[in-house]
């Protein structure tokens, strides 16, 4: 099955800054998906990115499936968006693969 | 907007004891699955369950699992006899097709094996 990998793994900023969350997977996926797990554990939907670039708010994400990986982008991060990034792939029919996440510490 | 919801919030149990975690999908999906996360690690796939039947599972859905849509609204999945390496959250989530649809996940339920 498919592999994913994020980086980094942890990510400390300050309020206002821009981060950048990588996500490669081993190999072509059929659905990519970006989820922020908040302090609850819940795991919000952010994006459902298998292609192109989409936008909401401060935030937005690109996937270049030819180069098997996406991106996401946070700008002017406030404390709320800290939390743990996921992004999960689904090869086949199915099962979405989640890569280990990045911690996401946002400092006001 | 629609959402799945998942109910208990949270679980204590025994070893050896049966748990059945119970998940209502959103209304017009057809495609449902559960998932977990142990405490600090990433969420993983147990089983994908479509027109009344399993559809695929992991190789951690052993024997001991068992899933069920009883009625039009609810998907139940049961553990018959609880391990402490059991503990973890559960994850319910639904999508209107397998492939091109985003699947959406319910708060899940932690449950906790003594």
């Amino acid at each position: 099955g498919i592999q994913v990998e994020q980086s980094p793994p942890d990510l400390i900023l300050q309020e206002g800054a821009n981060s950048t969350l990588r996500c490669n997977f081993s190999d072509s996926v059929n659905n990519l998906q970006w989820f922020h797990q908040n302090p609850w554990g819940q795991l919000i939907n952010l994006f459902y990115i298998p292609s192109g670039t989409k936008q909401n708010g401060r935030l937005s994400a690109t996937t270049v499936a030819t180069e098997r990986y996406s991106l996401l982008y946070i700008s002017s991060s406030q404390t709320t968006d800290s939390g743990v990034y996921f992004c999960a792939g689904v090869q086949g029919a199915q099962k979405l693969v989640f890569g280990q996440g990045t911690r996401l510490t946002i400092n006001p | 907007e629609p959402e799945v919801t998942q109910t208990p919030s949270h679980q204590v149990t025994q070893m050896g004891q049966e748990v059945i975690l119970r998940c209502v999908p959103i209304s017009n999906h057809l495609y449902f699955y559960w998932y977990r996360q142990i405490l600090g690690q990433k969420v993983e796939f147990l089983v994908s369950f479509y027109n009344n039947e399993i559809s695929e599972k992991s190789e951690i859905f052993d024997d001991q699992f068992s899933v069920e849509r009883p009625d039009g609204s609810n998907f139940t999945l049961k553990i018959r006899s609880t391990k402490l390496e059991d503990s973890a959250m559960y994850f319910c989530a639904s999508s209107g097709l397998a492939v091109k649809e985003t699947q959406y996940f319910g708060p899940g339920t932690r449950l906790l094996v003594l």
